[in-house]
């Protein structure tokens, strides 16, 4: 059974202070790992897909890195507007998302 | 806009009775999906659906119903055997299923049972 932990559950940065959150996983057959953004009431809105260990892909603000058993959502410099929840999920061969329970980011001035 | 329309935003249901949530795409996607959200756990897949007219169970779904009759098309169903329906439930949609193509959500239905 496919598994996703997500860490920490809840990160207050002041404005500035860089950090990365945690997403650990297991999978059969890994097809790709997703990062999402999601507000309060909100649904979730798509931030990047990772395919293979190796790989980054960058965003403003933020970057996603992939190892064999890990992802990383490093933030820089991050304001206030960057608050929200971030979502970890991965497909594997059984063609459907499996989500970790998030990591909520409080970013203050 | 393309985009993915829930509709309605809050629903209030009583016990016993069921109730149908929509859902709505005009990305041209073929696989359509609905999650179920609970505070402090990850979203748990209800049913799926890769073509019109076919669907299949997820983790969860016991309690609810689907139909896929047209493409753009995916409303769900909360009957009364759902025995804990307060949630918040989600719909998505992707281009195919497989694993390798991203997910778009809509904006969601809170649903809380009175």
């Amino acid at each position: 059974e496919d598994q996703v932990t997500q860490s920490p559950e809840a990160l207050r940065l002041q404005e500035g202070e860089s950090s990365s959150l945690n997403c650990s996983y297991t999978v059969s057959g890994l097809r790709g790992l997703f990062w999402y953004r999601q507000d309060p009431g909100k649904g979730p809105e798509f931030l990047f897909t990772l395919y293979s260990a190796g790989e980054e892909k960058e965003k403003e603000r933020l970057k996603a890195t992939l190892t064999k058993k890990e992802s990383f959502l490093h933030i820089t410099a991050p304001k206030p507007e960057d608050s929200a929840t971030y979502l970890c999920a991965v497909a594997g061969t059984a063609s459907k998302l499996t989500f970790g329970t998030g990591t909520r980011l409080q970013v203050t001035l | 806009d393309g985009g993915i329309t829930q509709s309605p935003k809050y629903l209030f249901r009583k016990e016993g009775q069921n109730v149908t949530l929509s859902c709505e795409q005009n990305l041209n996607h073929d696989a359509m999906y609905w999650y179920r959200q609970d505070p402090g756990q990850g979203l748990r897949l209800i049913y799926y659906s890769q073509i019109v007219n076919d669907f299949q169970k997820g983790d969860i779904a016991e309690g609810y119903s689907v139909s896929r009759e047209k493409k753009e098309s995916f409303p769900l169903t909360v009957t009364s055997a759902q025995k804990n329906p307060t949630a918040f439930y989600l719909c998505a949609s992707s281009t195919r299923t497989g694993g390798n193509t991203e997910a778009f959500f809509g904006q969601g239905t809170r649903l809380t049972v009175v």
